[in-house]
């Protein structure tokens, strides 16, 4: 079964571009997390989706938005990059059926705004 | 507000030994605890999951005890080889229907030869 996948997995913007990212859950898997790695605010929670819906967000300003498409597919979209949007994002999946908690991460985006 | 806290940072051990890392959090009113591990520049992979309602989980080398009350769990890693070197980080869920979980800072391990 493969795992999820992210892409691209690498990225240079520039400041005040915007970016899209990509994340694949694993078949079957409906809810799709995001979170932000940074060395100094560690891993932050970004957003959730289940069955195409938001379901949950954290404290992150309007330029970080999301979606999530009706095959569970989701992408998350930075406008007008800052330097401090430098970062691995990571996408999680999971079953969601409530007896199945465990997340699945996958390998990240890193993305680099200079 | 949720804080989570992992103590200590970073911790270099000889391969064999025993280890536990620990992690707290200051609202006991949680749904779970995972623990997971983080490679270099790699995502995340899940350990060990701990519903509030446990006391410990157990698979191979890893036990993973929770302490609901005091906000505590820690992570024993029995016999540390090479290969366990990587970062450890605990992660809180406070309530059902949703998947966000509230990451501590993480400790660093490394297993020397």
């Amino acid at each position: 079964k493969a795992g999820v996948t992210q892409t691209p997995r690498y990225l240079i913007k520039t400041r005040g571009q915007q970016v899209t990212l990509s994340c694949s859950p694993i078949s079957g898997h409906r809810s799709v997390s995001w979170y932000q790695q940074t060395p100094g605010q560690g891993l932050q929670f970004l957003f959730e989706y289940f069955s195409e819906t938001q379901r949950n967000k954290g404290n992150f300003p309007g330029r970080f938005s999301g979606r999530q498409f009706s095959n569970s597919r989701s992408e998350m979209n930075v406008s007008t990059l800052e330097l401090g949007d430098s970062a691995l994002y990571l996408c999680a999946s999971s079953l969601a059926t409530g007896a199945e908690e465990t997340q699945y991460f996958g390998p990240g985006t890193r993305l680099l705004v200079l | 507000k949720q804080e989570v806290t992992q103590i200590p940072a970073a911790l270099s051990v000889p391969e064999g030994e025993n280890l536990v890392l620990n992690c707290s959090f200051t609202d006991s009113a949680i749904y779970n605890l995972q623990w997971f591990r983080q490679d270099p520049g790699k995502g995340l992979t899940s350990l060990l999951l701990i519903q509030s309602s446990q006391r410990e989980q157990t698979s191979g080398r890893l036990n993973a005890s929770l302490d609901k009350s005091s906000g505590r769990s820690t992570l024993y890693i029995a016999a540390s080889q090479p290969g366990d070197s990587a970062t450890y980080l605990c992660a809180v869920k406070e309530g059902p229907g949703t998947y966000k979980y509230i990451f501590g800072t993480g400790t660093r391990l490394k297993v020397l030869a």
